[in-house]
């Protein structure tokens, strides 16, 4: 069967470390894969997107990489602050195309301490 | 400023009554998306349309129903078969034809059955 998981429920850290969050996926072969961020009681805000020919992008603290072999992405922010505290999630676009319907995992709910 | 306004933000529902969700977007974007989601879950598609007087079921589109008269509008019907509605509603929105699309969601509005 087709999943997507993002390995952990939550994450804490301290502040100034790097966070590293998983999403793994099987059965599955996404075009795109993108992160969004969500704070609670509002909606998800999108973050990055990357494409299955890209390892890596960047924007500013934030990192992602993409691999189709391991099919698996990892998100990464540096220098962490507790503002970046918030769920995140990661979502499969397994079209690529005008559906545009991704497939969202359930979230990583990260707090970073001050 | 563009954007999505869903509304009400909270709302409660009475057994066997039927609520409807407005959401509007001003983006001039041709899809439009309705997700629940519930705790602990992740984002499910409830219903999205790519076009004007055109939709098609999501993953759980039983006991919901939805119109798209207009492009800038996209109301969710929560229906009285709907037996377990109680949940944190999301309208999404993104540009039509662009692959690896980014969407834009709403505040969210919150559907709790009493």
């Amino acid at each position: 069967s087709q999943k997507i998981e993002q390995n952990s429920e939550a994450l804490n850290i301290q502040e100034g470390k790097t966070a590293t969050l998983t999403c793994n996926y099987t059965n599955y072969s996404p075009a795109y894969l993108q992160w969004y961020r969500q704070d609670p009681g509002r909606g998800p805000v999108f973050l990055l997107l990357i494409r299955e020919n890209e390892k890596e992008k960047r924007k500013e603290r934030l990192k992602v990489t993409f691999d189709t072999t391991l099919k698996q992405s990892l998100f990464h922010i540096t220098a962490s602050q507790p503002a970046d505290s918030a769920t995140y999630l990661c979502a499969l676009d397994t079209y690529g195309g005008s559906q545009g319907n991704l497939i969202f995992g359930k979230g990583t709910k990260l707090s970073v301490k001050p | 400023d563009g954007g999505i306004t869903q509304s009400p933000k909270y709302l409660f529902r009475k057994e066997g009554q039927n609520v409807t969700l407005s959401c509007e977007q001003n983006l001039n974007h041709d899809a439009m998306y309705w997700y629940r989601q519930d705790p602990g879950q992740g984002l499910r598609l409830i219903y999205y349309s790519q076009i004007v007087n055109d939709f098609q079921k999501g993953d759980i589109a039983e006991g919901y129903s939805v119109s798209r008269e207009k492009k800038e509008s996209f109301p969710l019907t929560v229906t009285s078969a709907q037996k377990n509605p109680t949940a944190f509603y999301l309208c999404a929105s993104s540009p039509r034809g662009s692959p690896g699309n980014t969407i834009y969601f709403g505040e969210g509005s919150w559907l709790t059955v009493v």
